[in-house]
């Protein structure tokens, strides 16, 4: 069975551009979480989608959202980047919305320049 | 609110020589607590969780982890570290009511051939 797949891969941006990164989750899998993970850190959280409908946000900007489709992958955008919105994007997903384990997709790599 | 430490920013090991790296957690309740490892460039992938039961948990790769209550640590062991097992290894415990995981600043293991 396929993982979690992100794209792209890598991406490099200027400051003030916008940003949409994709995830598709395993299959059968509802939830879709994204995080964060600045060089030396661990990821930190920024949204849950479940069934289509946002159910956590973490601490970030209003620049950031995302969504969910009717097929479960989801889109993570950033408007006006920041030099500091350089990291790496990772997407989890889970079989449902509560506490368990979550798959991780490899990540994309956003650099702004 | 739930977090997760892990005191060691590094540790080096040599090929066969046994490991433990520490995770302590802050939390209410029993929680559930997840080991994942980060390969360089890459995304996580889950090695174990506990959520509640026996509280020695093994996991892939020929790792294991122990749950005590007492000194609120979730520690990961293996027996025989493996020059593959250079990799950053980070503790999780979800916290919010979703599957928000709170990961801790992660521990970057070196194995000395």
């Amino acid at each position: 069975d396929a993982g979690v797949t992100q794209s792209p891969t890598h991406l490099i941006k200027t400051r003030g551009q916008h940003v949409t990164l994709r995830c598709s989750p395993i299959s059968g899998h509802k939830s879709v979480s994204w995080y964060q993970q600045v060089l030396g850190q661990g990821p930190q959280f920024i949204f849950q989608y479940y069934e289509k409908e946002e159910r956590g946000r973490g601490n970030f900007p209003d620049r950031f959202s995302a969504r969910q489709f009717p097929n479960y992958s989801s889109e993570l955008n950033v408007n006006a980047l920041l030099l500091g919105d350089s990291a790496l994007y990772l997407c989890a997903s889970s079989l449902s919305r509560g506490p368990q384990e979550q798959f991780f997709g490899p990540g994309t790599r956003l650099t702004v320049l | 609110a739930q977090s997760v430490t892990q005191p060691d920013i590094h540790i080096t090991v040599s090929e066969g020589a046994s490991l433990e790296l520490r995770c302590n957690y802050s939390y209410g309740a029993t929680p559930y607590l997840f080991w994942y490892v980060q390969s360089p460039g890459q995304g996580l992938q889950l090695l174990l969780k506990y959520f509640s039961g026996d509280t020695l948990v093994q996991g892939i790769k020929g790792f294991e982890a122990e749950f005590k209550r007492s000194q609120s640590s979730f520690n990961l062991r293996k027996p025989s570290v493996h020059w593959s097992d250079a990799a950053e290894y980070f503790c999780a415990v979800p916290t919010g009511g979703g599957n928000k995981l709170t990961f801790g600043t992660g521990t970057q293991l070196k194995v000395e051939l």
